[in-house]
């Protein structure tokens, strides 16, 4: 069975200021890594994904995550926040050959000017 | 490309309803996947259909039934509802591609059960 924890529920930061939000999973097998983001009263968007190959993935919006496999990590970071950043987080994993995503509880990233 | 699309955008039941979801997936998707998104938390998988048939389920009760249509479109019936049913509901499609089956989400019902 996987499962995912995000360890900050809310993270404030300031505007251009760098962030980082924390993913750990844990699986027995070998996973696909997501990270998605969801604006208020949207459904989630996709910020990036780690399926294989280099372990540092950019995604779209300035994002990045680096997929650690001995610290089960997958942490989404941007060197420099907007106002706009101001959402909910979701890490996510799925096994391969697997149709069930397992989400995390969520960040929620809060930009203050 | 349409991307996926839910109705209605919200709805509010009493206890002991029965309710039905829709979603349209994503042109050239086959694959439609529920999710149920309770406040504060992360999505929970429901269930899953491919080509008609369900593929795969949660941890969620058989009160919670689905059915998809040859266009791919799919429904997310919910009977007997309870007041823990009140959540977002996640549409999500994808292509059945070997080694890659990203799920693009639609915009989610918010149900209210009183």
């Amino acid at each position: 069975a996987q499962s995912v924890t995000q360890l900050d529920s809310q993270v404030p930061v300031f505007e251009e200021a760098p962030v980082e939000l924390r993913c750990n999973y844990s699986s027995s097998v070998s996973v696909y890594l997501f990270w998605y983001v969801q604006y208020p009263n949207q459904g989630l968007q996709l910020l990036l994904k780690y399926l294989s190959g280099s372990t540092l993935v950019k995604g779209i919006n300035g994002f990045e995550a680096e997929f650690n496999k001995s610290q089960t990590s997958f942490h989404l970071r941007k060197p420099s926040v907007h106002i706009s950043d101001t959402a909910e987080y979701f890490c996510a994993v799925r096994g391969p050959g697997t149709y069930k995503y397992i989400f995390g509880t969520g960040t929620r990233l809060k930009v203050l000017a | 490309e349409t991307g996926v699309t839910q109705s209605p955008t919200h709805l509010i039941k009493t206890r002991g309803q029965q309710v039905t979801l829709r979603c349209s997936s994503q042109s050239g998707h086959n694959t439609v996947s529920w999710y149920q998104q309770a406040l504060g938390q992360g999505p929970q998988f429901i269930f899953q259909y491919y080509r008609e048939e369900e593929n795969g389920r949660g941890n969620f009760p058989p009160r919670f039934s689905g059915l998809q249509f040859p266009n791919y479109s799919s429904e997310l019936n919910v009977n007997a509802l309870e007041l823990d049913d009140s959540a977002l509901y996640l549409c999500a499609s994808s292509a059945r591609l070997a080694g890659n089956n990203e799920q693009f989400f639609g915009p989610g019902t918010r149900l209210t059960v009183l």
